[in-house]
Order: structure tokens, then C-alpha cells, then sequence
């Protein structure tokens, strides 16, 4: 069974940074584009970054570009996220999620529980 | 950038009706769409990708239907576990999801 596991989340202060982590089980980790999904306190959802299932490409949201990071360790089958310069409109659940392909552009066919970001003062 | 908007933002319905939500691209995404539903508390779930393929392991009254730039999600048969947010979500140019629907029971 697939298994996405996020961690790293809390309160930050403005200005500050976290990084996210991501933990992939039951599937070829390495075959896969990976995903950040965003979802703010009672809103919808936003596609934040994605990385090639190489690692070699990377793609943004424009709210996020220059400040956030995304990354994977396909020998751990881990994906991380780091956040700097962080505001509080970035304050969300942030999931990670499973492209369908190695490039993007697919559905999202699994995803983790989410962790919670707080930007805060 | 394409932008998606999904109809109604709510809805109200008896056990056993059939529920329907549309979602509007704003150019053609051919059939590109996916549909997730996330249940409270709980992270989305995909249903229904390429506009109407159904997800394995998905109950077959969910439905989907469209192409171009107007989609639909039909639930035939409406069960207390189908209390969710659903979204439209399309992947023709990497994604956007669209705002959501919030389906309740009456």
C-alpha cells in the first residue's frame, strides 16, 4: 500500500524558515514526479512545487519562487520542502503528493495526511 | 494561466439522490480533469481522472463526464460517507484545482 508520511510542520515566525520532510513507502519512489499541495485554514487547495522524478527539474507556484525549495533523496525515498523568508499567507496544511508519471502534469493518485505551517508572530 | 470554477460552492441533498457539480475551464483542457473528494479532517482523494476515468477502488456511482471546458461529477445515490469537499482539478498545464463544492446531507 502507498504511504505518504509529511513532518516538519509548527509555528514560525514571520521572516522565518522550516523545513518539510516527506516520507514515500509502497511504491518506486524514483519513477515519480512529487508534489506540495497547499490548503489554508478553511480554504481550497494550491499546487505549490513539484520536482521531476530525477530530481532535475523543479517548478513553482509565482507566490512561492525565491522562497521555497523543493528537493528529493530518492535513495531514502524522501521529499523536503524549505521555506524561507516565510509570511503569514503562507500559513496552510501543506501535503505532499504522488504524480502519476515522472514529469508532472498528472493526477495526484496518493497523497500524506498534511502538516500544518503556522506563520505567526 | 487556466483557471477553474466549479458550481455550486454548496450543496444539499437527501441519502439516495443524484448530486451533480460542474466545473468550467477557461480554455480547453481537453479531457485533462480530475476530480478529488476531501471528507473532513481527511486529505484529498483522487476520484475520477481523464474526465472520466474512475480511480481504482473508486464505487461506481461516482461518474464523470465533458471535455473541452465544461465538466461534470455526478454521484448516483448519495451515501452519508459521500459528506466531502470535492474538487475539479486540471492538469492540461501542470494544475489548478478549482475553488470546491461542499456536499452535505439533508
Amino acid at each position: 500500500e502507498e504511504h505518504l508520511v509529511e513532518s516538519g510542520g509548527g509555528l514560525v515566525q514571520p521572516g522565518g524558515s522550516v523545513r518539510l520532510s516527506c516520507a514515500a513507502s509502497g511504491f518506486t519512489f524514483s519513477n515519480h514526479a512529487m508534489v506540495w499541495v497547499r490548503q489554508a485554514p478553511g480554504m481550497g487547495l494550491e499546487w505549490v512545487s513539484l520536482v521531476t522524478a530525477s530530481g532535475e527539474t523543479t517548478h513553482y507556484v509565482d507566490s512561492v519562487k525565491g522562497r521555497f525549495t523543493v528537493s528529493r533523496d530518492n535513495s531514502n525515498n524522501s521529499l523536503f520542502l524549505q521555506m524561507a523568508n516565510l509570511k503569514p499567507e503562507d500559513t496552510a496544511v501543506y501535503f505532499c503528493a504522488k504524480d502519476r508519471g515522472p514529469y508532472g502534469g498528472n493526477p495526484l493518485d496518493s497523497w500524506g495526511q498534511g502538516t500544518l505551517v503556522t506563520v505567526s508572530s | 494561466d487556466i483557471q477553474m470554477t466549479q458550481s455550486p460552492s454548496t450543496l444539499s441533498a437527501s441519502v439516495g439522490d443524484r448530486v451533480t457539480i460542474t466545473c468550467r475551464a477557461s480554455q480547453s483542457i481537453s479531457s485533462w480533469l480530475a476530480w478529488y473528494q476531501q471528507q473532513p479532517g481527511k486529505a484529498p482523494k483522487l476520484l475520477i481522472y481523464k474526465a472520466s476515468t474512475l480511480q481504482s477502488g473508486v464505487p461506481s456511482r461516482f461518474s464523470g463526464s465533458g471535455s473541452g471546458t465544461e465538466f461534470t461529477l455526478t454521484i448516483s445515490g448519495l451515501q452519508p460517507d459521500d459528506v466531502a469537499t470535492y474538487y475539479c482539478q486540471q492538469y492540461d498545464t501542470l494544475w489548478t484545482f478549482g475553488q470546491g463544492t461542499k456536499v452535505e446531507i439533508k
